[in-house]
Formats: C-alpha cells, structure tokens, sequence
C-alpha cells in the first residue's frame, strides 16, 4: 500500500541533544513538507521540499533542518537550538505543491525532558 | 487580522444531529479550499476539496463557499460517533497552504 511512514512514532530527547525524525512516502510526490502541531495552535509549516536537493524555509524554521537527497525521503533534525521542541510532528506529501491535497503520515510526537 | 480564523470548540452534539463547522479569511486570493479530519494521535486526512463558491456534497458531508463573505461550511448530516474528531479547514494563496486551527467536534452517542 502506498502512504507516508513516519519513525519513531514517540522520541524522548534530553534538553541539548539533537534528533532527527525519518519520513519515507512511496506515493511517488514530488513535494514534501513538515509541520508542527501544538495544542491550539494548528499546524505551522517548518519546511517543504518541491524537488530533490531543494528545499525551503516555513513558517518557524528556526532550530530546525532538513535533507532531500532523494525523492522518497525527507528527514527533519530538530537541533538544540530549538528552544521549545515538544510537540507532535507531521510528514506530508503531494503531488506538486500549491495542489492542496496533502497526504499525512501518522506523526512522530517528540518530548523533551 | 488572522488570515484564516476557525473556533476550537469544542462542539459536542447528540448523535444524528446535522452538523455545521465554520471558517472565514481575510485574504481575498484565496481559491482553494479544504476540510481536513484528523482523529486523535494521527496525521489529518482530506474530507473535501472545493474551489468555487457554492455547495459541493459527498455522501452525509457538504461543503460550502460563499467568497463574497470570505465563509466556508461544512456539514455532517446524520453525525455519528465516527464522525467525532478535530476538523481543520485549510486554503491556498500560491504553493503554501494555510491551515486553520482545526475544531474539535465531540458526537455524543
């Protein structure tokens, strides 16, 4: 069946470390995307990625990276520098951006302690 | 102004009960438009896609544009408890969308 999988489904990181979420999608999309959802807040864009090795910032990039060395896989490092990393993490992707129909993996929720 | 202003419940109705969930937006370039269900602890999925005014229905959901009043409806006919989950509208300008922050909708049984 094709569809998003995103690892680990729960990460439990001690504050100053990096970590780093996977997401793989063999839907074949061009486009992929992090968001960040908290409480109240919706989903904010981190970063998407309309083709391989090219990406581009979001909303609230800060403290955060990415990677798109090939088209199935884009991996998100949530850096020390971020200064408030719990929250729930979602993987999407589409078949080109701007098209609106987004494709959701289950989400990674990381806490920090 | 927010671009995209969406109540967060929550809303709790009797099973049965026609449901009716709303978001307005300030930015007049907006053409498309989507409901989004996510149920707890999962990714969201994609309900309903429109893009001009007007009504577009499949099965017990319809949604509703009125892009003179910058207003989007959707409606659950015949709720079910299956239906209970947090129901995020999203639009987009260019190659961004942008969500709002999702109702959450109880169906009491």
């Amino acid at each position: 069946d094709g569809g998003i999988t995103q690892s680990p489904k729960y990460l439990f990181r001690k504050e100053g470390q990096n970590v780093t979420l996977s997401c793989e999608q063999n839907l074949n999309h061009d486009a992929m995307y992090w968001y960040r959802q908290d409480p109240g807040q919706g989903l904010r864009l981190i970063y998407y990625s309309q083709i391989v090795n090219d990406f581009q910032k979001g909303d609230i990039a800060e403290g955060y990276s990415v990677s798109r060395e090939k088209k199935e896989s884009f991996p998100l490092t949530v850096t020390s520098a971020q200064k408030n990393p719990t929250a729930f993490y979602l993987c999407a992707s589409s078949i080109l951006t701007g098209t609106g129909e987004l494709f959701f993996g289950e989400g990674s929720r990381l806490t920090v302690l | 102004q927010k671009e995209v202003e969406q109540d967060p419940g929550p809303l709790s109705v009797p099973e049965g009960a026609i449901v009716s969930l709303n978001c307005t937006y300030s930015n007049s370039a907006f053409q498309y438009f989507m409901w989004y269900r996510q149920y707890s602890r999962k990714g969201p999925e994609l309900l309903m896609y429109t893009y001009s005014s007007g009504n577009k229905e499949d099965g017990r959901f319809t949604a509703q544009v009125d892009k003179s009043s910058k207003y989007i409806s959707l409606f659950i006919r015949d709720s079910q408890p299956s239906d209970s989950a947090t129901y995020l509208c999203a639009m987009i300008p260019d190659d961004k969308i942008i969500f709002g922050k999702g109702t959450r909708l109880h169906i009491l049984p």
